[in-house]
């Protein structure tokens, strides 16, 4: 258990609808990254915030967005979902600093859009 | 452009040792980790190296040389556990001083009898 955790952990939804996807990163990990995983794409960073602040993005789709709140927490929401977008989302979180760079995965949430 | 190259595939005996090879060409490098991923779950963190040079860490040890762009991941006394697809990723910098990781397609390790 990497102390990183997500919710939901399965979701299934229709093209052209909007999901919400929760993370809450490993207690004292002020940052947190998303990535997609697809079978024929690998592991894609999508973007980091760092505090609640944006630091990193990497080839997120304008359909979709991401937050960090005040107690670290973040969600990524996508919108116009299409067939494509159907994959495993992974949150990670890490300390970022003194040394320690390692991210830790959460379980994911398995999207699957019909 | 960010490229990372790894193996597709490599079967290795249970008991013997492995080793999976990883080249990049990166327009920044701030470390290399290698991750293990078994089908379906998340990835779990096996090493980070920054400075050229080998870092063990009991049956897994890691290997990076910067100027050759080049990585790999040992891994001693297999055993069928092992059987797991193994990233390769490179932290890369970016403006505003967040980082990304840019990772490989992996290498399916399957370890037989």
């Amino acid at each position: 258990d990497s102390g990183v955790t997500q919710t939901p952990k399965h979701l299934i939804t229709a093209t052209g609808q909007r999901v919400t996807l929760r993370c809450s990163p490993r207690s004292g990990d002020l940052s947190v990254y998303w990535y997609q995983q697809s079978l024929d794409q690998g592991l894609q960073f999508l973007i980091q915030y760092y505090n609640g602040e944006e630091r990193a993005k990497g080839n997120i789709l304008e359909r979709f967005s991401a937050q960090q709140f005040p107690d670290l927490h973040s969600e990524l929401n996508l919108s116009s979902l299409e067939l494509g977008d159907s994959a495993l989302y992974f949150c990670a979180s890490s300390v970022e600093g003194q040394g320690s760079y390692e991210q830790y995965f959460g379980p994911g949430t398995r999207l699957t859009v019909t | 452009g960010q490229n990372i190259d790894q193996p597709t595939e490599m079967t290795a005996t249970e008991g013997a040792i492995v080793q999976i090879n990883c080249t990049y060409q990166t327009s920044g490098f701030n470390g290399l980790f290698w991750y293990q991923q078994h089908a379906g779950e998340a990835p779990t963190f096996l090493s980070y190296n920054v400075l050229d040079g080998l870092e063990e860490k009991g049956r897994f040890s890691s290997f990076l040389s910067r100027s050759k762009g080049y990585s790999y991941l040992l891994l001693k006394e297999l055993q069928m556990k092992d059987s797991a697809s193994y990233l390769c990723a490179v932290r890369d910098p970016f403006e505003g001083g967040g980082n990304k990781l840019t990772f490989g397609t992996g290498t399916q390790l399957k370890v037989e009898l």
